[in-house]
């Protein structure tokens, strides 16, 4: 397996502008996390998914943020509009809890730079 | 959020010396998983323990549980200049749901050859 595959990489955009966010996670797996990683604030959970599902979404912070999950294999993060303080790195992770945890492969991060 | 503190927040070594890191957590928890982070890198699990576990080992790692204090330690033996990464701890949150996995801090590590 390719592991957790997430584009674009990079993103610089500039205020105001719609961002999507993509992630693939591995095939098997029930379970898919978004997380926001800044300095100031750390790896925060944004939102996670159960069987395509949203279970909890306390972390998103605002209604600029939205998830979806359409299928098992692909899961979207987008950010309308955008703001500086949106700028970040975006981390996708998936896992099932076969063993009663969830232990996670993250993907490789979208570095997001809001100007 | 964030489950809790890990401390030091950073901690710099010499190779050869072994690295203690903790991590105390807020809830009550099923487990609690530790990850590396390589700069610019994706985060990557390193070891879990349960909450009837009191201690793990895996290779040169050894994490202690001690949930009558929330707290968790990791320790790296004989530290290599290819430790050098940030850990993190994370648990899941018995109080809101079992299947969430929150994630401290983070402690950075620099292991100098």
């Amino acid at each position: 397996d390719a592991g957790v595959i997430q584009s674009p990489r990079h993103e610089v955009t500039e205020m105001g502008q719609e961002v999507t966010l993509r992630c693939k996670p591995i095939s098997g797996h029930d379970y898919l996390f978004w997380y926001r990683q800044t300095m100031m604030r750390g790896l925060e959970l944004l939102i996670y998914f159960n069987n395509n599902v949203p279970i909890d979404d306390s972390g998103m912070p605002e209604d600029r943020f939205s998830a979806k999950m359409p299928n098992a294999s692909f899961s979207t993060l987008k950010i309308q509009p955008s703001e500086p303080r949106d700028s970040a790195v975006y981390f996708c992770a998936s896992s099932d809890d076969r063993t009663g945890a969830n232990v996670l492969t993250f993907g490789a991060g979208s570095r997001l730079t809001v100007l | 959020s964030q489950q809790g503190e890990e401390d030091p927040q950073a901690l710099s070594i010499q190779e050869g010396e072994n690295a203690t890191m903790n991590c105390s957590y807020k809830t009550s928890i099923n487990n609690l998983q530790w990850y590396r982070q390589n700069s610019g890198r994706g985060l990557v699990h390193l070891i879990l323990i349960r909450s009837n576990e009191r201690e793990k080992h895996s290779g040169r790692l050894r994490v202690t549980l001690d949930t009558s204090k929330k707290s968790s330690s990791l320790l790296i033996t004989a530290s290599r200049a290819a430790d050098t990464a940030s850990y993190f701890c994370a648990t899941d949150d018995l109080e809101t749901s079992y299947d969430k996995v929150i994630f401290g801090p983070g402690t950075s590590l620099s292991v100098i050859p």
